[in-house]
């Protein structure tokens, strides 16, 4: 699976959107983008994830550039329950796959009121 | 479907003591994953299993760990002989379909200090 890069903290005001970027340079044809995040003291929390198309879901909004070495992850507007790290995971989805996450150290993202 | 469950939630042993944690998955999740998180850092694979069968060990899986999943159901992991690097928050993960497009719905973790 691709080396993710992200930068390891940010802050955000409330209300406003938080862009996380992150990226994935070396990431294959057939490797997706995921972004999990997890708040203190719970397991992680499914984002979001992409191949080649943005997404959005009622959580998040997900860009992928054209080549695909990098993303970005919008929070529209960010609340102050949205303090959490954030990863940004690459790997290959498919029926012979474990489907392991490697995560890297993510971005912690301090939204501020 | 009440999420993933993990027992207990917190651990204290001593040192060379074995502890075994539990974890109850979303029911009908076929893939169950076990990972292992330190201080400041982001999680780590310890092992998978698709239904019963343990299909994937990390390296990070000592002799001293072993997991099970009888009937593809619950899960166990077992840690024999507890060192103090052995102190670390672990975190299971369920998730269901064919295709790694499913994503992994994580248990709140069992803590797990070594003294």
């Amino acid at each position: 699976d691709a080396k993710t890069t992200q930068p390891p903290s940010m802050d955000c005001a409330e209300g406003r959107a938080a862009n996380l970027p992150c990226n994935h340079s070396t990431i294959s044809g057939n490797e997706y983008v995921y972004w999990y995040r997890q708040i203190h003291s719970q397991g992680p929390q499914y984002i979001i994830h992409g191949l080649k198309n943005n997404e959005t879901n009622e959580m998040a909004s997900l860009i992928i550039t054209e080549d695909r070495k990098s993303s970005t992850l919008i929070l529209p507007h960010a609340t102050l329950r949205d303090t959490a790290v954030y990863y940004c995971i690459v790997r290959v989805a498919g029926s012979s796959n474990t489907g392991k996450l490697i995560f890297g150290q993510g971005t912690t993202l301090q939204v501020k009121p | 479907d009440t999420g993933v469950s993990q027992d207990p939630r917190h651990k204290i042993t001593k040192r060379g003591q074995n502890v075994t944690f539990r974890c109850d998955p979303i029911s009908e999740h076929n893939r169950l994953y076990w990972y292992r998180q330190t201080l400041g850092q982001g999680p780590e694979f310890l092992t998978y299993f698709q239904n019963e069968a343990q299909l994937e060990k990390s390296r990070l899986l000592s002799d001293r760990f072993s997991a099970e999943r009888p009937k593809g159901s619950f899960s166990t992991l077992e840690i024999q002989r507890t060192e103090q690097g052995d102190s670390a928050m672990y975190l299971c993960a369920s998730s269901d379909g064919p295709f790694a497009k499913d994503e992994q719905y994580f248990g709140p973790g069992t803590r797990l200090t070594v003294t």
